[in-house]
């Protein structure tokens, strides 16, 4: 069962573009949505992440959008550029102990100069 | 300050074989992590363990087995290797709080 549903899966947009992607939950107990970040051969780097008591949280470039009502948030790229090409994910999980990450498919994003 | 480090970073298995995928970290995490990587596909959790001494099963652990007898180190044991078992292979790990640091991943291919 895939628990966080990732859209679209891969993504063009010309430099100095906005890159938006979505992501829609079902588990309404997660209460940490996490966006990272994967360049090829490299393992996920944490880029920005939410919890459901705000709406919107914004670092630099980088901005989630977090609707609880209708359990989806999503990362917008503002001014995207080529050094933005790679591949998010976004996760989802629920504060316990373990705290295990539920993660999307995945976008493949390309931005083209 | 090495963070999570994986060997190795490819390995070819013939079917049947076992290998063990190392992993460690230098951080004092107490969290340690195991996911694995299809193409196309986010990363599906097989493992973890909260602490030295103490593993448990995640969404994916069939055919893989981990132990973890330090706070630094946290093994993944493939026994019986399958070409369902091909995929890209992350450790990771966390202390406090909700940042995951994972590793550059073992690319693993069975044939």
């Amino acid at each position: 069962q895939q628990q966080v549903k990732q859209s679209p899966q891969s993504l063009i947009v010309q430099k100095g573009g906005i890159s938006i992607i979505n992501c829609a939950y079902e588990n309404t107990a997660f209460d940490y949505f996490p966006w990272y970040q994967q360049f090829p051969g490299k393992g996920p780097a944490l880029l920005i992440a939410i919890r459901p008591d705000v709406s919107e949280k914004k670092e630099g470039r980088f901005t989630i959008s977090f609707n609880k009502s209708a359990k989806q948030f999503s990362l917008h790229i503002m001014d995207s550029q080529p050094g933005d090409s790679a591949t998010y994910f976004c996760a989802a999980t629920i504060n316990n102990a373990g705290n295990m990450l539920t993660f999307g498919g995945g976008t493949r994003l390309m931005v083209k100069p | 300050n090495a963070g999570v480090t994986q060997t190795p970073k490819f390995r070819i298995l013939k079917i049947g074989q076992s290998m063990t995928l190392q992993c460690t970290q230098d951080m004092n995490h107490n969290y340690m992590y195991w996911y694995r990587q299809d193409p196309g596909m986010g990363l599906k959790l097989i493992y973890y363990s909260v602490g030295a001494g103490i593993t448990d099963k995640g969404e994916v652990p069939n055919g893989y087995n981990v132990s973890r007898s330090t706070t630094e180190d946290f093994p993944l044991r493939l026994e019986l290797a399958a070409p369902s078992q091909t995929s890209v292979y992350f450790c990771a790990s966390r202390r406090t709080g909700n940042g995951y640091t994972f590793g550059s991943g073992t690319r693993l291919t069975v044939v």
